[in-house]
């Protein structure tokens, strides 16, 4: 089975850096992603992981190391529309994509 | 853009009611998928499909069932709806591969 830990909560100021972090545990891993969520919307993709290192979009990064069983989803100079959601899913091994996902963090940006 | 639609927003269903939620994509995706998102429980996996009339049990299968008689169609069926089905559902879809899975807006689901 898979175990995915993420912290609930945390709080960040407009302008700043902030990152969250996902441990897991596994029993196979074929890659991490990484949602977004606003309150009483869709989760949205951010990005995706497969091999050690870091991959970079924008304002957003997304760091992985397999040997931890670690991600972290780093995100640059923060807005106010950045207060959403993040969560962290991992992608098992056989048929389908099946993804397994963290209870998600709740980010809230204060100015 | 990938679209995935769910039929309803919101919906209220008497216990013991038979309800159908649906959910249509229109990318030609193999992979469909149907979670529950509960607050401090994240998102949870009730069942997939692969393919057409393929579908495979998730983490709580139980008191649900799909359907999927058409590529892009995958239906939840609550059997006999009750009060701890009350719940926000997602229904999602994807190639498969590194390719993210794409979802609805979901359906806020109450059971009274």
């Amino acid at each position: 089975g898979q175990n995915i830990d993420q912290p609930t909560e945390m709080t960040a100021t407009e302008g700043a850096i902030v990152q969250i972090n996902c441990t897991y545990q596994t029993s196979g891993f074929n890659g991490l992603f990484w949602y977004q969520q606003h309150a009483g919307e869709a989760p949205t993709f951010l990005s995706y992981n497969v091999l050690d290192g870091l991959e970079e979009k924008g304002r957003f990064s997304s760091f992985l190391s397999r040997s931890k069983g670690y991600s972290y989803l780093l995100l640059k100079e923060l807005q106010m529309k950045d207060s959403a959601s993040y969560l962290c899913a991992v992608k098992g091994e056989g048929t389908a994509s099946k993804l397994t996902f963290g209870t998600g963090t709740r980010l809230q940006v204060t100015l | 853009d990938v679209k995935v639609t769910q039929s309803s927003r919101y919906l209220v269903k008497r216990t013991g009611e038979k309800v159908f939620l649906e959910c249509v994509q229109d990318m030609d995706h193999e992979n469909m998928f149907w979670y529950r998102q509960d607050p401090g429980l994240g998102l949870r996996l009730i069942y997939f499909s692969y393919d057409v009339k393929m579908k495979e049990k998730g983490d709580i299968p139980e008191g649900y069932s799909v359907s999927r008689e058409k590529k892009e169609r995958f239906s939840l069926i609550l059997e006999s709806a009750s009060t701890n089905q009350t719940s926000m559902y997602l229904c999602a879809s994807s190639l498969g591969g590194p390719e993210p899975q794409h979802f609805g807006d979901g359906t806020r689901l109450s059971i009274l």
